[in-house]
């Protein structure tokens, strides 16, 4: 059983450019969390979806990004017009279907290294 | 405000010996917390989960414990490794429905041989 996939693993982007995140759960989850890391930070809870739907964006910034969780792929977080101070990494993290959702255990992927220059 | 607190920043050990790492928190409503380890350019590994009303929770060489009346929790590692370096990262959820997750800061622990 895979664990969570993420990709890329790095991701350089000049700023206003877009970047595409993309996690792929563990088998048979169907909960995921994206979280960001500045340098130095711990991380920050932006979003949690279910397949097609957006249960919690209240980490999400407001404006330039966005996330979504298709019934078929993977979970992508997309930055639009990305600025030096996206640069991060950034978590995905999956759990099984539930309705205890804290109760769960939560299991993270490597993470993407963004870097905007 | 919903915070969790961590104590030291960052800790160097020798190999071989014990240490204790701190968290403190103020999150209402409790629901758990959680202890993660987390490798240089890797994502978080769980490595303990407590509920309310237990005091203490052991994974191997590692021993979490919570004392929900004052608010803190410490993670006891025995007869640290090298492999042991790693940032340990305290997460307290809230019981209800929002961002139900809130991670401290981190300690940065080396072991040096």
């Amino acid at each position: 059983n895979a664990g969570v996939m993420q990709n890329p693993r790095h991701l350089v982007r000049r700023r206003g450019q877009e970047a595409r995140l993309r996690c792929s759960p563990m088998k048979g989850h169907s909960h995921v969390y994206w979280y960001r890391q500045l340098p130095e930070e711990g991380l920050k809870f932006m979003v949690y979806l279910q397949k097609e739907n957006i249960i919690d964006e209240s980490g999400m910034p407001k404006e330039r990004f966005s996330a979504e969780f298709p019934k078929e792929g993977p979970s992508i977080l997309r930055i639009q017009q990305v600025v030096r101070g996206d640069s991060a990494a950034y978590f995905c993290a999956s759990s099984p279907p539930g309705l205890a959702r804290t109760d769960y255990e939560q299991y993270f992927g490597p993470g993407t290294r963004l870097t905007v220059t | 405000k919903n915070q969790v607190e961590q104590s030291p920043q960052s800790l160097i050990i020798l190999e071989g010996k014990n240490c204790t790492l701190q968290c403190n928190y103020t999150v209402s409503p409790f629901s758990n917390l959680r202890w993660y380890k987390q490798d240089t350019g890797r994502g978080p590994v769980s490595l303990t989960i407590m509920t309310f009303s237990e005091n203490t929770k052991s994974n191997g060489r590692y021993t979490a414990t919570l004392d929900a009346d004052t608010k803190q929790s410490s993670l006891h590692i025995t007869a640290s490794q090298l492999s042991d370096s790693a940032s340990y990262i305290c997460v307290v959820s809230v019981n209800n429905y929002g961002q139900n997750f809130v991670f401290g800061p981190g300690t940065r622990l080396s072991v040096l041989p």
